[in-house]
Parts: C-alpha cells; sequence; structure tokens
C-alpha cells in the first residue's frame, strides 16, 4: 500500500497572489497528476507527468505552473489567483499512464479573498 | 459538450435498496471505464473497472458496460449509509501514452437513508 499527502490542507490566499500547492506520494509510481474541483463540475486535468522530468498540459492548464521535482513529488502553482476563487484541487498517482487505477490525495482547499 | 455524462445528480435511497447510477459517453473512441466514490472531505477512491462488455461483480457492487450504446452502469444491492458520497464515472481511450488519460463525468450524489 501507499499513500499520498498534499499540502497545506487549506489555503488562503489574496487576489494576485502566487500560490503553490505540493504533493508526494510513496506508491513509487511513475505518473501523478493535478486536477481541480469545482462543486458541480467535477475533476477537470491541469497537468500531469507520466514519468520523472515529463510535463504535460490537461484541459485546465491556463493560470497554472507544474513541477515534478522528483519521482515521489509533484507541485502545483496557481500563477495569479482569482478573486473570490474557490476550488479543491487533488492530487493523484498511477503505476503509468496506460489504463491503470488513480489514487487520490485528500485535497488541498483554496480560497481567494 | 461534457463527453461523459452521468445521471441522476442525485439520488436518495432507503438503507438495503439497490442504487443505481448511469454513465454516457459521447465518444465512441472511449473503451474503459471507472467508477470512482468520494465521501465527503476526502479524495475519491476507485470502486471499480470495467474494460469488456457485460457484467462485473465485486461484493455489493455491480458494473455493467455496454459499449455499443456506450452507457456503463453502477448497481449498489443492500445499500449501506456508508455507501453515502460522491460517484464518479471515468473514462479514457484505447489508445496508450496521452490518450490513455482519465475523463470525468460531473459525479452523483447518493445519500443512503437510515
Amino acid at each position: 500500500g501507499g499513500i499520498i499527502t498534499q499540502t497545506p490542507k487549506f489555503l488562503i490566499g489574496q487576489e494576485g497572489q502566487k500560490l503553490t500547492l505540493k504533493c508526494q506520494q510513496n506508491f513509487n509510481h511513475d505518473t501523478m497528476y493535478w486536477y481541480r474541483q469545482d462543486s458541480g463540475k467535477g475533476l477537470r486535468l491541469i497537468y500531469y507527468s507520466i514519468t520523472e522530468n515529463d510535463l504535460q498540459k490537461g484541459d485546465l492548464s491556463e493560470g497554472y505552473d507544474a513541477s515534478r521535482e522528483k519521482k515521489s513529488s509533484f507541485s502545483l502553482t496557481v500563477t495569479s489567483a482569482q478573486k473570490n476563487e474557490m476550488a479543491v484541487f487533488l492530487c493523484a498517482s498511477s503505476r503509468d499512464i496506460n489504463q491503470d487505477t488513480q489514487y487520490f490525495g485528500p485535497g488541498t482547499r483554496l480560497l481567494v479573498l | 459538450q461534457q463527453k461523459v455524462q452521468q445521471s441522476p445528480e442525485s439520488l436518495s435511497v432507503p438503507e438495503g435498496g439497490m442504487a443505481s447510477l448511469n454513465c454516457t459517453s459521447s465518444d465512441r473512441n472511449f473503451q474503459y471505464f471507472w467508477w470512482y466514490r468520494q465521501h465527503s472531505g476526502e479524495g475519491p477512491k476507485a470502486l471499480m473497472s470495467i474494460f469488456s462488455d457485460g457484467d462485473k461483480k465485486e461484493g455489493r457492487f455491480t458494473a455493467h458496460l455496454n459499449k455499443a450504446s456506450l452507457h456503463v452502469s453502477l448497481h449498489i444491492r443492500d445499500s449501506q449509509p456508508s455507501d453515502s458520497a460522491l460517484y464518479f464515472c471515468a473514462a479514457s481511450y484505447n489508445s496508450g501514452g496521452s490518450n490513455a488519460k482519465l475523463t470525468f463525468g460531473k459525479g452523483t450524489k447518493l445519500s443512503v437513508k437510515s
């Protein structure tokens, strides 16, 4: 078994601020993902990394940067927080990209004032 | 257009009852399907995957896939209050690499009343 840790659990930011969310996994999985969850909209893929040193844009990458520092960690940066933005950011990992089950972390809840 | 559509948006069943959740794809290239469950305050957790036409049963949960109609369903027998959660259907393409990433539906909120 393994676990995915996301930090921080809650993040309150100011409009225009750059905010960084971190994710660590100890599954030894190759592939990691960042999703955004808004109420009533399901999960939307922001960035993913197939292997260490790889970075791929998802459907919602505008306004975000990502970094795969090493195999076990994947960070997401909100480049300029939008006023009144409220969402949950979920990190996930899978053994590889090919039809493999994804394992999710508990999420980081973002509120922008 | 939402490529993976779920119905109903919300569902309430009595404890011990049967819950039936539906998922339809508008993209015939989707070949692999998953059901994920998310309890409040937690991340989603995979319930089961189904890749071939027909039924797949795991305990109280049965998934059914009909690729011709692009329809997949999840049936929960003997529903328990602990089954109350948000259920997501997810799909991916047949090819590997970046085309294998998941597309999620908006979810069905299930409430099991005791």
